[in-house]
């Protein structure tokens, strides 16, 4: 099946820096990813979806410069977090979706466990 | 829009017992339904999904789930729990192939020997 690679799996960084998390679908062409957050012991939070070439969609309360999206090619989507704080210290989960088939099934990466200092 | 509801945040089962874990949509739209389960510090792993073909969905590593849209749910099971099964599972909704995912809020299934 499809793979999606995150990198990295883990970082660790202190307060006021910037992190950059890497989605890559490694098989296939994803024109759409997504961006999920998760809490422990909690479900995933849709934070933006990227779309290959235009601007991400942002959900909700999901600040947009903070969160900087950028999909500039058809395998690779980047997360990153700016000025990051303690609270921003969570489990983040990419997904792409593979539209090739008409199956339009999303397929998840490994996640990144980001934990600011 | 969608949501989806997943009662018992933690599922226990002895091994080879049953496993149960249910899940309830609510959708203006005919829905897509899945089942993913998540190891620790792990991804998203899809064990099955509903696409409006047949109810009963047959999936990976022995799941198995049914849609029954009088019921509005789409209860995951397995005619015997393995140790290796003991995870988090999810119940997601979308109203189509373009939309989002809509997640439950999981539940933890626990194998006991």
């Amino acid at each position: 099946g499809a793979v999606v690679s995150q990198h990295p799996s883990r970082v660790i960084c202190k307060s006021g820096t910037s992190v950059k998390i890497e989605c890559r679908s490694l098989d296939f062409q994803a024109t759409t990813m997504f961006w999920y957050r998760q809490f422990p012991k909690q479900s995933l939070m849709l934070m933006a979806t990227s779309n290959e070439g235009s601007k991400a969609t942002y959900e909700q309360g999901v600040e947009k410069d903070k969160f900087l999206i950028n999909h500039a090619s058809l395998t690779l989507s980047t997360l990153t977090v700016t000025s990051a704080h303690p609270e921003d210290s969570s489990f983040y989960i990419c997904s792409a979706r593979d539209v090739t088939g008409g199956s339009h099934e999303q397929y998840f990466g490994p996640g990144t466990r980001l934990t600011v200092t | 829009a969608q949501s989806v509801t997943q009662l018992g945040s933690h599922v226990s089962v002895s091994e080879g017992a049953l496993v149960l874990l249910r899940c309830n949509y609510s959708s203006s739209v005919p829905p897509y339904l899945f089942w993913y389960v998540q190891y620790p510090n792990q991804g998203l792993q899809l064990l099955l999904k509903y696409t409006s073909a047949a109810t009963l969905v047959k999936g990976i590593n022995g799941f198995e789930a049914e849609f029954k849209k009088s019921e509005t749910s789409f209860h995951l099971t397995k005619p015997s729990a393995h140790m290796s099964d003991a995870a988090e599972y999810f119940c997601a909704v979308t109203a189509s192939g373009y939309s989002t995912l809509t997640f439950g809020k999981g539940t933890m299934l626990l194998v006991s020997p």
